[in-house]
């Protein structure tokens, strides 16, 4: 399930720096959103969730934030770890139906 | 592990072929989606199935179809193979019948055609 290959943007941070993933989303009517993030060999894995009645929401380490105005997620990791390093994906739900991918970010963590 | 299992998790085959993808899902869990992961696609929608029904469809080829049998588990078969299907094919299950919620994701079938 590698997605190494993939022609992503890539971020690089520094361990114990905060990381900043974003995200611009396609549909205005969509209510719901998703982070994934999808080690090498391995499948997408679900980090956090917001609905569109929030603009903010924290995980451990992780807060989402959802900007409406201007149809734009992003992810923020606190003290990032090598463990981190991945590709982010989010997610958007339309109509209840389909959950759409962005195209991913791949975050780097050097020590 | 996500309880998810794909098989099988590497394929090779020729143009022209038709090849299936095997999903077991989540104990419980009744829906079953399928994405496929290309180089310059990102990850893809292609279908949806909630207890043995269609349940939402997206960029899936005619040439692709799936299926959800009784006891939940899904495939997906893919026909007339191109060079340009060569990709990472992705199952996940949910409980719930709508898109919300977390899926939980197989680690894939990487599928190539020569």
């Amino acid at each position: 399930g590698e997605s190494v290959g993939l022609h992503l943007p890539t971020l690089s941070v520094q361990e114990g720096d905060n990381s900043i993933i974003n995200c611009a989303y396609s549909n205005s009517a969509s209510d719901y959103f998703i982070w994934y993030k999808q080690e090498s060999g391995k499948g997408p894995q679900f980090i956090i969730d917001i609905r569109s009645n929030m603009d903010k929401r924290q995980g451990q380490r992780v807060t989402v934030l959802l900007n409406k105005t201007v149809k734009h997620l992003s992810l923020q990791i606190a003290a990032t770890q090598p463990g981190d390093s991945a590709v982010y994906f989010c997610a958007e739900n339309i109509d209840t139906d389909k959950l759409i991918f962005g195209t991913g970010t791949r975050l780097q963590v050097f020590p | 592990d996500s309880g998810v299992t794909q098989t099988p998790k590497h394929l090779i085959t020729a143009t022209g072929q038709r090849v299936t993808l095997r999903c077991s899902p989540r104990s419980g869990d009744l829906s079953v989606y399928w994405y496929q992961q290309s180089l310059d696609q990102g990850l893809q929608f292609l279908i949806q199935y909630y207890n043995g029904e269609e349940r939402a469809k997206g960029n899936i080829l005619e040439r692709f179809s799936a299926q959800q049998f009784p006891d939940l588990h899904s495939e997906l078969n893919l026909s007339s193979l191109e060079l340009g299907d060569s990709a990472l094919y992705f199952c996940a299950s949910s409980d719930g019948w709508g898109s919300t919620g977390e899926l939980f994701f197989g680690e894939g079938s990487r599928l190539t055609v020569l």
